[in-house]
């Protein structure tokens, strides 16, 4: 089983429209988990991270399910400049020290 | 906003050859990363640094990788003798006391 798995996508939405991507991840104990977004041929940005209780900031809501070992990032009301790479990441062990393992990313197209 | 910055953005070299990617943390981060991303493909982990010595290094950082930090201000990553599958975007990343990793934009390698 792949450390943390996506949906490649793409996913093509048109704007304005709810879009939900998921990732799984293997390592039950991992402590730390992110969303980063990376446009084409750019550097990863810390989109959010995800905490237990889930979390919002604007149209991006995050969730967490720690017993399915499971991620999820909501978009609301899609615009063009969403469209990227998505991309889950997990922290194994917490803390400012360790590396961080990313998914293979979800491709976010949205059409005007 | 402080930024990662990385030199150069590009850099082409023959394949035996030696390269040194240079990079500069935000100014009062702590720790310092290197990851890579072959394209296509996700970004993968590659060493971590903190208090002048490396923390935790992936198998991919084999003896002809080494990183080091000459000053207060860089962080250089070498390659000894570069291979075709070394070809990819390197980035580096830094953080402080909390784990946020933030990245630099990158250099993108390529061994011919």
């Amino acid at each position: 089983r792949k450390e943390v798995e996506q949906d490649p996508g793409p996913f093509n939405v048109p704007e304005g429209a709810t879009v939900a991507f998921n990732c799984t991840y293997s390592n039950s104990a991992s402590q730390s988990f992110f969303w980063y977004r990376q446009d084409c041929r750019k550097e990863p940005k810390l989109l959010m991270s995800v905490y237990s209780s889930g979390n919002e900031d604007g149209r991006f809501t995050a969730q967490l399910n720690r017993a399915s070992q499971y991620i999820s990032l909501l978009i609301r009301d899609s615009k063009l400049s969403d469209s990227a790479t998505y991309l889950c990441v997990v922290n194994p062990l917490g803390g400012a020290t360790n590396k961080l393992i990313f998914g293979t990313g979800t491709l976010l197209a949205v059409q005007p | 906003e402080p930024e990662v910055t990385q030199t150069p953005s590009h850099q082409v070299t023959q394949m035996g050859q030696e390269v040194i990617l240079r990079c500069v943390p935000i100014s009062n981060h702590l720790y310092f990363y290197w990851y890579r991303q072959i394209l296509g493909q996700k970004v993968e982990f590659l060493v971590s640094f903190y208090n002048n010595e490396i923390s935790e290094k992936s198998e991919i950082f084999d003896d002809q990788f080494s990183v080091e930090r000459p000053d207060g201000s860089n962080f250089t990553l070498k390659i000894r003798s570069t291979k075709l599958e070394d070809s990819a975007m390197y980035f580096c990343a830094s953080s402080g006391r909390l784990e946020t990793q933030y990245f630099g934009p990158g250099t993108r390698l390529l061994v011919l």
